[in-house]
Order: C-alpha cells, then structure tokens, then sequence
C-alpha cells in the first residue's frame, strides 16, 4: 500500500515569505500525487497534481511543488505568502486498489501566515 | 453547477441512534466516495461507488453502510451512532474509475456529533 508522510503538523511563515510545505511518499509504482487545500469549514480543493507529464507542477494561487523521485518527495512551495494562504494543506497520494482510484492522504499541516 | 452537496451540514446524535448522510453529484462522474476527518489524521477512506451498483469497503468501513442510489446520489448510514464516530464527514466524487488520474471534487462536509 502506498503512503503519505507530511512533515510538521503546523507551519508559521511571515506575509511575503517563502512558504515550504514537506510531503513523502513510498510507492512501488510511479504513483499520482495530490496537494488539496482546506479552508477553515470548508471541503478540500484541489492545489495542483502530478501526473508524470513534468516534475515541475504548478497549481492554483501561485503555488507550485516539485516531484523529486531520487528524494520520494513533492514539497509545495510559493515564493510569496498571502494571508488568505492561511489553511491546512493535504499531501496526497493515488493508488489504483480494487475497483477504483483512491486517495491516500497525509495528515496535513496547517499553515499559519503571521503579519 | 452545484458541484458536490452533502445534508445535513450539522448533526448531534445520542449513542444508539441512527442517520443517513446525504451526498449528489450534478458532474455526472461515475465514482463517489465517503471519507471521514480526524484531528492529525487526515481523511481516511470509509466506502466508495466505482459506479453505479456497486459499492466497496474503504481504510474504515465498520460501524457504516452505504447506498448508491443511482449514479448521482451516494448516501453513508450509522445504524448505531458511537461517540468513536464524532467526526467531520466528506463525499467526494470523480470521473474515472479505473483509467486516468481523475481529481476527486469534495462536498462542504457533514460535521457530526454523538453523545
């Protein structure tokens, strides 16, 4: 089965600084991998996704992530945090398992932008 | 587009009762799934509908039941509310089954509470 690790369950950053966000997966198989962002009392919605077209993926709201398959990382990044960035965020990954795709999430960090 | 709904938004049960948690699609996809969201643990898979007529177990499936009433319509029944199944619920929804790398669309979520 395939697995997500998140590093670091909540994250700080200043507005205007670097955002980083860690995920690693372990996969057997060239796997699909997900980032969805969760504003508060809301459903999740979908940042951007790796399909294996380019290891550069860039999403929506200026976010993009790198597929690094040496490292099994694809970190999430923008080089500038908004305050309205402020949200948990899910690493996710795609296993095809009986009849259908599913999701295997990480266990998210929520993302603290400071004025 | 409504995209994916869910009823009620809000729920508080006593232990030992019963509900159904509604969920529709207007995206005419043919997969739906319920997860369930824990705090640190992301969402775990409780059922899924790879299409209509035909359900499958998830990562957690004790304790519910699921219909797939039709190809828009996905519901998840606690026959006996435990307070272990206090949690925030989610249906979500994608095109494929089994080809591609489908995004799964999620509803606002059913926020649950048994006491």
């Amino acid at each position: 089965a395939q697995s997500v690790t998140q590093l670091g369950s909540h994250v700080s950053v200043s507005e205007g600084a670097l955002v980083l966000l860690r995920c690693n997966y372990s996969s057997s198989v060239p796997p699909y991998l997900f980032w969805y962002v969760q504003y508060p009392n809301q459903g999740l919605q979908l940042l951007l996704k790796y399909t294996s077209a380019a290891t550069l993926v860039k999403g929506i709201n200026g976010f993009e992530a790198e597929f690094k398959k040496s490292e099994t990382s694809f970190h999430l990044t923008k080089p500038s945090a908004h305050m309205s960035d402020a949200a948990e965020y899910f690493c996710a990954v795609s296993d095809l398992s009986g009849s259908a795709r599913q999701l295997t999430f990480g266990s998210g960090t929520q993302l603290t932008v400071l004025p | 587009n409504a995209g994916v709904t869910q009823t009620p938004k809000f729920q508080v049960l006593k232990t030992g009762q019963s509900m159904t948690l509604q969920c529709a699609q207007d995206m005419n996809h043919n997969s739906m799934y319920w997860y369930r969201q824990d705090p640190g643990m992301g969402l775990r898979l409780i059922y899924y509908s790879a299409s209509e007529g035909t359900t499958d177990k998830g990562e957690v499936p004790n304790g519910y039941n699921v219909s797939r009433l039709n190809k828009r319509e996905f519901s998840l029944r606690l026959e006996s509310a435990a307070p272990s199944q206090t949690s925030v619920y989610f249906c979500a929804s994608s095109e494929a089954g089994l080809a591609g790398v489908e995004t799964q669309y999620f509803g606002p979520g059913t926020r649950l509470l048994v006491l």
